[in-house]
């Protein structure tokens, strides 16, 4: 079973510009959530979604934006560019197990964003 | 923000000794779960405990959790040079959405 996939791996933007990336979770995975990664923050939840839509949203500008599509592929977009969104975008997916009250959340390699 | 603290920050240890990292949290949990990352990778699935469980195993990672301390720990036995990476330990109190703790940087000298 191929696990979440993201693209692009790196990309270099410019300050004012935007970015999209992409994630395709582990099939069967209806949540994608996506994660910001910095040395100075640490891991952070941006948001997530099941089934087209957003169910959960972390403490981040409305520059920051996803969608989920019907075959639970998801991206994300930032605006306007800054250089503090320099960071790894770590995606991740998970389908939810019956056997207990609880999700093991797979994640991809990540996409790795210089804001130059 | 983050869930809690991971003790130490790093740690450095010879091939072949035990290694225990230790997480701290906030907040009443659901699951706790344990990741490994290689520098610049993704972040690998290691093993998840339930709030109602003390103590998994799997393979040579033990994890124990303490929900009255709110603490776990994370033990690696007879360390190996691949195991030199970072290891997260993340919280959910509601399902699908993870808070991190800090991080662990491990080494395992050969």
């Amino acid at each position: 079973k191929a696990g979440v996939t993201q693209t692009p791996r790196y990309l270099i933007k410019t300050r004012g510009q935007q970015v999209t990336l992409s994630c395709s979770p582990i099939s069967g995975h209806r949540s994608v959530s996506w994660y910001q990664q910095t040395p100075g923050q640490g891991l952070q939840f941006l948001f997530e979604y099941f089934s087209e839509t957003q169910r959960n949203k972390g403490n981040f500008p409305g520059r920051f934006s996803g969608r989920q599509f019907s075959n639970s592929r998801s991206e994300m977009n930032v605006s306007t560019l800054e250089l503090g969104d320099s960071a790894l975008y770590l995606c991740a997916s998970s389908a939810f197990d019956s056997s207990f009250s609880g999700n093991t959340i797979y994640f991809g390699e990540g996409s790795w964003l210089t804001v130059v | 923000s983050q869930q809690g603290e991971e003790d130490p920050q790093a740690l450095s240890i010879q091939e072949g000794e035990n290694a225990t990292m230790n997480c701290s949290y906030k907040t009443s949990i659901n699951n706790l779960q344990w990741y490994r990352q290689n520098s610049g990778r993704g972040l690998v699935h290691l093993i998840l405990i339930r709030s109602n469980e003390r103590e998994k195993h799997s393979g040579r990672l033990r994890v124990t959790l303490d929900t009255s301390k709110k603490s776990s720990s994370l033990l690696i036995t007879a360390s190996r040079a691949a195991d030199t990476a970072s290891y997260f330990c993340a919280t959910d109190r509601s399902s699908y959405k993870l808070i991190f703790g800090s991080g662990t940087r491990l080494l395992v000298r050969p």
